[in-house]
């Protein structure tokens, strides 16, 4: 069975610092992968997606992430991070053909002044 | 990117009375919606698959007869909570699948609602 690690629970960062969230996924072939955000009370917002072609994908909100199949990593990363990006952030798989995400544990991000 | 709709976003009931909870793709048709529940500083838990048109699937764990899932059209799935009591109080958050191409060709995007805050007294 797929599944995604997280590495970090928490990452403080400093305005205008620059930022990578670690992703590393379990899974046999090439799998489909996501970036979510959640503001606090909120549902999930797609950053970017991953399903083939260039590994280095762009999102919104100037996030991007890599794919490295060697490996078996997705990271997020924003050069310059801002203070409304403080959220909890998901690195997600989809495996087989079910379209069900399995989400890592999550990583809180706090952005200070 | 595409709208999910969920209402409402947050409710406070009575022990013993159901809720439910509505999920609405404003702007496409999913055939496939999925609920998920999420507790305070965890990840999302998938309760189960909702498919237009046919019976729910749900995960290992989850009680069908207390979580009623209907999928009754393209747009729209809901989720009642029957016989709600304190420990279903949590934060509910359905998803609709947004399909690029079909068959194992499919390259499926899930988009989000808002999420509905449940609180059982």
């Amino acid at each position: 069975a797929q599944s995604v690690t997280q590495p970090d629970i928490h990452i403080t960062v400093s305005e205008g610092a620059s930022l990578e969230l670690r992703c590393n996924y379990s899974y046999g072939a090439t799998p489909y992968l996501f970036w979510y955000v959640q503001s606090p009370g909120q549902g999930l917002q797609l950053l970017l997606k991953y399903f083939s072609g260039d590994t280095l994908v762009q999102g919104i909100k100037g996030f991007e992430a890599e794919f490295k199949r060697s490996q078996s990593s997705f990271n997020l990363r924003k050069p310059s991070v801002h203070w409304s990006d403080a959220a909890e952030y998901f690195c997600a798989v989809v495996a087989g053909t079910a379209s069900k995400l399995t989400f890592g544990t999550g990583t809180r991000l706090q952005v200070t002044l | 990117g595409a709208v999910v709709s969920q209402h409402p976003s947050w409710v406070i009931c009575k022990s013993g009375t159901s809720v439910k909870i509505e999920c609405r793709s404003l702007d496409f048709q999913a055939t496939t919606m999925f609920w998920y529940r999420q507790f305070p500083k965890q990840s999302l838990m998938l309760m189960a698959t909702s498919n237009e048109g046919s019976k729910a699937t749900y995960e290992q764990g989850v009680e069908k007869d207390k979580f009623l899932i209907n999928h009754a059209s393209l747009t729209l799935s809901t989720l009642t909570v029957t016989s709600a009591h304190p420990e279903d109080s949590s934060f509910y958050i359905c998803s609709a699948i947004w399909a690029s191409g079909r068959g194992r060709g499919a390259k499926n995007i899930q988009y989000f609602g808002a999420g509905t805050r449940l609180s059982v007294l």
